[in-house]
């Protein structure tokens, strides 16, 4: 079956302005995850989505960073007001949630690389 | 807090050689650990995960890790390595049953020398 499809997978930007990114995960997965990619820091968490709800947001570098999810599927990372220290690969992850099951077993997408210039 | 040590950031070995990356985690609770694969431009693919049911696990493409609580290690290994096997490994620690986020070690980039 499909996998997790991102979009845009290359977004080049001027600093200051905002920046939408898109993920679509696997059909039925209750939960997803963002995360970033960068030369300094590794891959970081930025934020976890069950259903539409949002339990852990922890990972948000600034307020410029927002996401959202409707309908329990498609999910938006927005960054507003860009600098370039957003440069990076933004990566989303889906998995199905079992109750009681053990494992957290998440499957990526193929990311979007933003670059800020 | 948990958190992930991967030691060496570039491994490089000859083909049909072993091929051992290692990665120490930290965790307060027993951890849920797994082993990711980075090929160029693409995303992560899981290899394998230790979700305490067996201490050796067996992944995709030949690799094993095994679990070893007393040195806090979740080493990746591969009796013989392929030209296909360069890429960037990642492991990660999770403390939590259910969705909860990951926790990255630094990757380690792994060359494959003919």
């Amino acid at each position: 079956g499909a996998g997790v499809s991102q979009s845009p997978s290359n977004k080049v930007t001027e600093k200051g302005k905002d920046v939408e990114l898109r993920c679509d995960p696997i059909s039925g997965h209750t939960a997803l995850y963002w995360y970033r990619q960068s030369l300094g820091q590794g891959l970081e968490f930025l934020i976890y989505f069950q259903g539409n709800s949002a339990p852990d947001k922890s990972g948000l570098p600034s307020d410029r960073f927002s996401a959202e999810r409707t309908g329990g599927s498609v999910s938006t990372l927005t960054i507003q007001r860009t600098q370039q220290e957003d440069s990076a690969v933004y990566l989303c992850a889906s998995s199905l949630v079992l109750l009681g099951a053990p494992t957290n077993e998440q499957y990526f997408g193929p990311g979007t690389r933003l670059t800020v210039t | 807090a948990q958190s992930v040590t991967q030691l060496g950031s570039h491994v490089s070995v000859s083909e049909g050689a072993l091929v051992l990356l290692r990665c120490n985690y930290s965790s307060s609770v027993p951890p849920y650990l797994f082993w990711y694969v980075q090929y160029p431009n693409q995303g992560l693919q899981l290899l394998l995960k230790y979700t305490s049911a067996a201490t050796l696990v067996k992944g995709i493409n030949g690799f094993e890790a095994e679990f070893k609580k007393s040195e806090t290690s979740f080493h990746l290994t591969k009796p013989s390595a392929h030209r296909s096997d360069a890429a960037e490994y990642f492991c990660a620690v999770s403390d939590s049953e259910g969705a909860q986020k990951l926790v990255f070690g630094q990757g380690t980039r792994l060359t494959i020398n003919p």
